[in-house]
């Protein structure tokens, strides 16, 4: 069983639309999620992480964690042709200082003008 | 920029040769790491140093071999390398404390190897 599993899509989205990336995770040992955004032929770079239970906004990003049913979500509010991009869930465990970091596949979202 | 150089970008090498990546960054982290990511594949962890001591070995092949001589600097020397080996191989630092602790990496561009 993966351990952070995301719909590899491609998840079309028209411009202006709101955009829902899910993730879902096997571990409950899991502390904290981030979400990466890669775009094609460049390197992650993160977006946004949560911790709690509940919603966190910044701008036009809204994430998601519900730790009872293990997923977390990204929404994107007012698409843009570039939010097109590779989205990486990850999630940490934190034990005894030794962290560990684990990727999705990803999931590919083209946003249609 | 995200303040991680990798070097080089590109790399073709035969299965017998031995070649160096290298990665150096400017943001003052304590913790560098090595990613492998191949295509449909998840990002794979293959090594973290923190303060220059390597914290994590994810089970990888010895013909990967690490070295870290400072917080600064990261290379991971490659040898007798097999065809499947061929993937973007991502340096990443990150502050040991912060808001996303040890989840806030900074990658830098990679380093895309072809084994022939």
């Amino acid at each position: 069983q993966k351990e952070v599993e995301q719909n590899s899509g491609p998840l079309s989205v028209p411009e202006g639309a709101i955009a829902s990336l899910n993730c879902t995770y096997s571990d409950r040992g899991s502390q904290s999620f981030f979400w990466y955004r890669q775009y094609s032929g460049k390197s992650p770079e993160l977006i946004m992480f949560i911790y709690s239970n509940g919603d966190k906004e910044d701008g036009r990003f809204t994430a998601q964690l519900n730790k009872a049913s293990q997923y977390v979500s990204l929404l994107i509010r007012d698409s843009q042709p570039s939010d097109s991009a590779t989205y990486l869930c990850a999630g940490r465990i934190a034990n005894f200082g030794n962290e560990k970091l684990t990727f999705g596949t990803g999931t590919r979202l083209t946003i249609i003008p | 920029e995200t303040g991680v150089t990798q070097t080089p970008r590109h790399l073709v090498m035969g299965m017998t040769n031995k070649k160096s990546l290298k990665c150096e960054q400017h943001l003052g982290h304590n913790a560098m790491y090595w990613y492998k990511q191949s295509a449909k594949k998840p990002l794979e962890l293959m090594f973290v140093y923190n303060f220059k001591e390597q914290t994590e070995n994810n089970s990888v092949p010895s013909r990967f071999s690490p070295e870290c001589p400072n917080s600064s600097h990261l290379f991971l020397h490659l040898h007798t390398l097999q065809p499947e080996d061929s993937a973007l191989y991502l340096c990443a630092s990150s502050p040991r404390e912060g808001q996303g602790g040890a989840g806030e990496l900074f990658f830098g561009e990679g380093s895309r190897l072809t084994v022939l």
